[in-house]
């Protein structure tokens, strides 16, 4: 099993550009999460997914759109890129049992100039 | 609301000598109290969880974890540093109301020395 996959690993865009992140979990996972890591900030929740077809705002949603249209594959989308938003990006994924682990993806890092 | 507060953004110490890293959460419910760690350029890793079957949870590579609901305290210990734990450690709390969501804190470096 791959587990947690993210494509690509590393970008770097020009403000108002826009792009996407592409998350792929082989373990059936229900849930899947897109965070941003910044220094001194640990982990921040942008958005969610409970299921195929379904999404939900994080704590830092403003600027990222996400797509779930299969089970497998949680997409996160920038539209308009600030230098804001220059992080590290992590999807991690779970299954749907009470207070379980989340397993994470190895992360993008995206810069914006 | 829940939170997480990891105290000491940095730790150094020796190899040998013991490892410990404090994290304080507050939460209206019972917590469900996670510690993780990222090495350098990876994702992270599940170290230890509590879901309240036993209040000193052991986890992997000879961390454990004491839960303290009268200090609303989860700090994570190793008896002895090896150099191989140089990581960034995050602890967690689960949020109430489902979905296995996740509040982190802020975060530890450790750094081990010879």
């Amino acid at each position: 099993n791959a587990g947690v996959t993210q494509t690509p690993k590393f970008r770097v865009l020009k403000t108002g550009q826009s792009m996407t992140l592409l998350c792929a979990q082989d373990m059936n996972h229900e849930y899947m999460y897109w965070y941003r890591q910044d220094p001194g900030m640990g982990l921040r929740l942008i958005h969610y997914s409970v299921g195929e077809g379904t999404t939900a705002k994080g704590e830092v949603p403003d600027g990222y759109n996400v797509s779930r249209l299969k089970k497998q594959n949680f997409l996160l989308g920038l539209e308009s890129a600030a230098p804001s938003q220059t992080s590290v990006y992590f999807c991690a994924s779970t299954d749907s049992g009470s207070f379980r682990e989340q397993y994470f993806g190895p992360g993008t890092r995206l810069t914006v100039t | 609301a829940q939170s997480v507060t990891q105290l000491g953004s940095h730790v150094s110490v020796s190899e040998g000598a013991l490892v410990l890293l404090r994290c304080n959460y507050s939460s209206s419910v019972p917590p469900y109290l996670f510690w993780y760690v990222q090495y350098p350029n990876q994702g992270l890793q599940l170290l230890l969880k509590y879901t309240s079957a036993a209040t000193l949870v052991k986890g992997i590579n000879g961390f454990e974890a004491e839960f303290k609901k009268s200090e609303t305290s989860f700090h994570l210990t190793k008896p002895s540093a090896h150099m191989s734990d140089a990581a960034e450690y995050f602890c967690a709390v689960s949020v109430s109301g489902g979905y296995n969501k996740l509040i982190f804190g802020a975060g530890t470096r450790l750094a081990v020395h010879p």
